[in-house]
């Protein structure tokens, strides 16, 4: 069974700060890594798509790297807003799932104002 | 606004009823999928198709069922079989199922939560 964990679990953090979660998934036979956030009552929203070792991603505030021999990825927020409140979940594309992604269960990042 | 339309945004089942939840998308996306959420889990899978026409089953398809008959429609039935239907479900697409744009993400509706009366 091929699992994805993410940690921490939930996170609260001061507007301002800046904060990261990590995604750890299988290794072998990798061919993506997806980066999502969904915030509440919203659709899960599409932030990266990863599939290089090494790869570095940004959009505005947030960025995104890439382990794949190691099997992890970081996701780094700059200067926390409260918009940016959200569950983040990540997402693995491995050979051997049927051709599926393989879901983690989330980092609920909370920002206080 | 292109995207994907999900309804009814909440649905209650009686004993022994089939319902059926709505996914529209005009994105033009060959790839459709249904999920699950549960509390405390990850999103399970429980049917996707890659075209229309056809469907395949995920994870957990035992108790549901799906049809494909136009590329824009992927409607989700929860038949009487399905022992535990109360959960979020979610509607997915993408360009293609991991095919020559495997890099692609995955787009989703705003989800049907089901309840059991």
């Amino acid at each position: 069974i091929l699992n994805v964990e993410q940690s921490p679990q939930s996170l609260h953090v001061q507007e301002g700060d800046s904060t990261n979660f990590t995604c750890s998934f299988p290794s072998s036979n990798f061919y993506a890594l997806h980066w999502y956030r969904w915030e509440t009552a919203k659709s899960p929203e599409a932030l990266f798509v990863m599939t290089l070792n090494g790869d570095e991603k940004k959009k505005g505030r947030i960025s995104a790297t890439l382990n794949t021999k190691e099997g992890y990825s970081y996701l780094y927020i700059k200067g926390s807003q409260p918009e940016d409140s959200a569950t983040y979940l990540c997402a693995s594309h491995n050979a051997g799932n049927n051709r599926k992604l393989i879901w983690g269960l989330g980092t609920s990042l909370a920002v206080n104002p | 606004d292109g995207g994907i339309t999900q309804s009814p945004k909440y649905l209650f089942r009686k004993e022994g009823q089939n319902v059926t939840l709505s996914c529209e998308q005009n994105l033009n996306h060959d790839a459709m999928y249904w999920y699950r959420q549960d509390p405390g889990q990850g999103l399970r899978l429980i049917y996707y198709s890659q075209i229309v026409n056809d469907f395949q089953k995920g994870d957990i398809a035992e108790g549901y069922s799906v049809s494909r008959e136009k590329k824009e429609s992927f409607p989700l039935t929860v038949t009487s079989a399905q022992k535990n239907p109360t959960a979020f479900y979610l509607c997915a697409s993408s360009i293609d199922h991991f095919g020559t744009h495997s890099n692609q993400p995955q787009h989703f509706g705003d989800g049907t939560r089901l309840s059991i009366l």
